[in-house]
This record gives structure tokens, sequence and C-alpha cells, in this order.
């Protein structure tokens, strides 16, 4: 079955980027029935979806207007893995960070089915 | 403040049945699936019901969605002690262009 991986940095510090990636098994970063997306879940701003990326003969990305002028996430299909990059982060940025797969078909993606267990992710100096 | 509106707080009896509303608007709900996610404490979500009323494998008969209009519903029958749970709806905003999480229902079995 599809499993993912998590694996970066619990402790950033303000300014600095935040990254973290996602490793998949059981399923391929370039498949065209698949989203991968990046979700976050603090107290103060509950579940917050930040972006996705997916392979439609080429790569797109989607993300958040509350993030967007922060964020990459990028694939790596060399080690079927997916990436969060979050730049000049604040300690609004401290939550617990989860990577999750979308299932996709007929040109359609659906809410995620498949979540990796959690990174969590404090932003202090 | 959350795109997706749902009460903070639900409560019932073991064997009462419980609904968990969320309402949305003509740019998610209204125009597309609602999906419903169940969380215990330190674990990930689980998904529940997708496509507004679909249950995966695996998820017992007693939980049920629906979708009228702007707003989604899930109903939970038979109610256990491990169904103490936050819950949280899901919709793809067509305006924002992305996925919205309800604020989540904190579900206490009394």
């Amino acid at each position: 079955q599809v499993q993912l991986q998590q694996s970066g940095p619990g402790l950033v510090k303000p300014s600095q980027t935040l990254s973290l990636t996602c490793a998949i098994s059981g399923d391929s970063v370039s498949s065209n029935r698949a989203a991968w997306n990046w979700i976050r879940q603090s107290p103060s701003r509950g579940l917050e979806w930040l972006g996705r990326t997916y392979y439609r003969s080429r790569w797109y990305n989607d993300y958040a207007v509350s993030v967007k002028s922060r964020i990459t996430i990028n694939p790596d299909t060399s080690k079927n893995q997916f990436s969060l990059q979050l730049n000049s982060v604040t300690p609004e940025d401290t939550a617990v960070y989860y990577c999750a797969r979308g299932p996709c078909s007929g040109g359609s993606c659906y809410s995620m089915d498949v979540w990796g267990k959690g990174t969590t992710v404090t932003v202090s100096s | 403040q959350s795109v997706l509106t749902q009460p903070p707080s639900a409560s019932g009896t073991p064997g009462q049945r419980v609904t968990i509303s969320c309402s949305g608007s003509s740019s998610n709900i209204g125009v597309n699936y609602v999906y419903w996610y169940q969380q215990l404490p330190g674990t990930a979500p689980k998904l529940l019901i997708h496509r507004n009323d679909q249950r995966p494998s695996g998820v017992p008969d007693r939980f049920s969605g629906s979708k009228s209009g702007t707003s989604g519903s899930l109903a939970i029958s038979g109610l256990r002690s491990e169904d103490e749970a936050d819950y949280y709806c899901v919709a793809w905003d067509d305006s924002l262009n992305g996925w919205m999480f309800g604020g989540g229902t904190k579900l206490t079995v009394l």
C-alpha cells in the first residue's frame, strides 16, 4: 500500500527557510493519477492546505494564497519524493506539517487519502 | 476564520446518533464534493467520507455523509466511545484554487 515518510528538521530559526521532504513508497511522484500535497496544523490556524505538485505531461503546482509568495513544492523523480520549502519563516509558521496524496482520475483530483505521520516544526531562535 | 464553517463541539451518549454540519459557499461545497476526516489525538487525519457520501474501505457504515446546496453533513449513528475525536470537513474552492478545511468539530461521547 502507499506510504509516505517525512523527514526534515524540527527547529528552524526566524527568517530562515523551512525544508521538509516526503518519500513515497507504493506509488510514483510522476503518476498522472495523483497529486502530492503539503498541509499544516496549528492551534491558531487549524488545518491549512499549503499546496501541491502533480504531473500531467509537465509539472504543475498550486499554492495557497496565504503562503504563495514564500512557498515552493518540488518533485524529485530520481528519489520518488517531493519537498516543501517555506521561506522567511516566523513563529506563526510553527505547526505540524503533513504530506499527503490526493488521488486523481479523469482529469479531476480528490481530497487527500494517504497522509504522512507529520513533522512538528518549531520556529524559534 | 475558516472558509468552511463547522460547530466547534458536539456531543452524544453511547448508541445515539449525532450530526455535524459544514457550511460553505457557491465556490466550494456548492460546486464540488465534500470530504470528512476523523483525527484522533497525536495522529494524522483519516479519510472518513469522500465525494459527499462514499465510505472508503474499512470505514464502518455507522458513518454517513450527505450534501445539500452549499452545506455538507456527517452523521454518526450508534455512537461509541472510540468515536471521540476531532472531525473536519474539506472541499475544493474554485475561487481560491485550493483545498479548504473547516475549523473542526470536537466530538465528546458522554
